[in-house]
């Protein structure tokens, strides 16, 4: 089966950096993606890691670690508007798309 | 385009009746997706479907619920009878076969259901 863990709160105040980790099971593994949602809102795609290492979007980043089926999220200059859930995701060797549990991260001015 | 349209957007329905939720993906995805999301168990996914063909839908928590996709731009997620336990905002999202790999899947805006 896939399996994702996040932790399931952080908080930060603005223009902290902060890191969201995500550690995942799957059958196969075509990489590991983030998707970003403000309450009432929809899930929208942020970033997508298929190789090992750090990209880079503006003030997001993310990075993967194959070997240790490990990724995170990295948010810097943290803004209110970034206070939202975060979910990691996975698609395996089935072509399911699977969220982890997501977290809620809290900026505080 | 518009994006992944679902309709309605909110639905209060008593429990036994039966609920219809519509989505319309967007034009030339190949892949569509029906999600629930509920705070103790977080987005799940219920079922999905390539080129109109249902693929795996062992998310589907019970025989109440069926899915189906007449054609490539429209999907309906069917419960009948509906229970108290089934509110949930449901999801629907699309994927173009190009973004398979990087698993960018564009999302409605959701239905928020309520049975009471």
């Amino acid at each position: 089966g896939q399996s994702l863990e996040q932790p399931s709160e952080v908080t930060a105040v603005e223009g902290a950096i902060v890191q969201i980790n995500c550690t995942y099971q799957t059958s196969g593994f075509y990489g590991l993606s983030w998707y970003q949602q403000h309450d009432g809102g929809a899930p929208t795609f942020l970033s997508y890691n298929g190789l090992d290492g750090l990209e880079e979007t503006g003030r997001f980043s993310s990075f993967l670690s194959r070997s240790d089926s490990y990724g995170y999220l990295l948010l810097q200059e943290l803004q209110m508007k970034d206070s939202a859930s975060y979910f990691c995701a996975v698609r395996g060797n089935t072509d399911k798309l699977i969220f982890g549990t997501g977290t809620r991260l809290q900026v505080f001015p | 385009d518009a994006g992944v349209i679902q309709s309605p957007r909110h639905e209060v329905t008593e429990m036994g009746q039966e609920v219809t939720l519509r989505c319309k993906p967007i034009s030339g995805h190949d892949y569509l997706f029906w999600y629930r999301q509920t705070m103790m168990r977080g987005l799940e996914l219920l079922i999905y479907f390539n080129n109109n063909v249902p693929i795996d839908d062992s998310g589907m928590p019970e025989d109440r619920f069926s899915a189906k996709m007449p054609n490539a731009s429209f999907s309906t997620l069917k419960i009948q009878p509906s229970e108290p336990r089934d509110s949930a905002v449901y999801f629907c999202a699309s994927s173009p076969t190009t973004a398979f790999v990087s698993t960018e899947a564009f999302f409605g805006q959701g239905t928020r259901l309520t049975v009471v």
